[in-house]
């Protein structure tokens, strides 16, 4: 079955960086394309960044832009998120989850259970 | 500020039928029939439980429906149970920039 494990959150000082991790198993990982979603305390979710099947192809809300960087391992079967320049407003849990059609972006069908990050002096 | 706009707050009893409504813009919703909706319980990770405006994954109860009109999907849930007390989250493909995932607000669903 399709799991998906994140981990690297922590609590971090404004300015500095975390790389989140998204483990996969469960399905051909080099074959789907994978987005990265957050939600801060109490709100609702809010998109963060999609990295396409190949790798090649890579795209990011604009609240992210320029600050993080998605990027997969296909030997490892796993995603990452480097966050640099963090700010508090990037406090939030960040879920990975996997496009539901091979080659496609979107519905994102399975998500993983989350990862909290806390930017706070 | 949500790119889809959800009611916050829908209730109803158990065996009843509650909707909830999601409405965007002929960017979004209008222009695509790439609507989803997903579950989330408190403390746990969405679920999808529509795509495509109206399609099932598999496992997902046939009591809960999708359709769409205009800019205007919903979700319909008939014969609420106890277990489906949770927020729920549309979400639309968008043309509006080269590519994003917008999401609703949300709309936290109480079972009486």
């Amino acid at each position: 079955q399709v799991q998906l494990v994140e981990s690297g959150g922590g609590v971090v000082q404004p300015g500095g960086s975390l790389r989140l991790s998204c483990a996969a198993s469960g399905f051909t990982f080099s074959s789907y394309g994978m987005h990265w979603v957050r939600q801060a305390p109490g709100k609702g979710l809010e998109w963060v960044a999609f990295i396409r099947y190949g790798g090649s192809n890579k795209y990011y809300a604009d609240s992210v832009k320029g600050r993080f960087t998605i990027s997969r391992d296909i030997s490892k079967n796993t995603l990452y998120l480097q966050m640099n320049s963090l700010r508090a407003e990037d406090t939030a849990v960040y879920y990975c989850a996997k496009a539901l059609y091979e080659s496609g972006s979107y519905p994102l069908d399975y998500w993983g259970q989350g990862t909290l990050v806390t930017v706070s002096s | 500020q949500s790119a889809l706009t959800q009611p916050p707050s829908v209730s109803g009893s158990p065996g009843q039928s509650v909707t909830i409504s999601c409405t965007g813009t002929s960017s979004d919703v209008g222009s695509y029939n790439r609507v989803s909706w997903y579950q989330q319980p408190p403390g746990t990770a969405p679920k999808l439980m529509i795509y495509e405006v109206s399609n099932r994954p598999s496992g997902v109860p046939d009591r809960f429906s999708g359709s769409k009109s205009g800019n205007t999907a919903s979700l319909t849930i008939s014969g609420l149970q106890a277990e489906d007390e949770a927020d729920y989250y549309c979400s639309s493909y968008t043309s509006s920039s080269t590519f994003e995932v917008v999401f609703g607000g949300g709309t936290k669903l109480t079972v009486l």
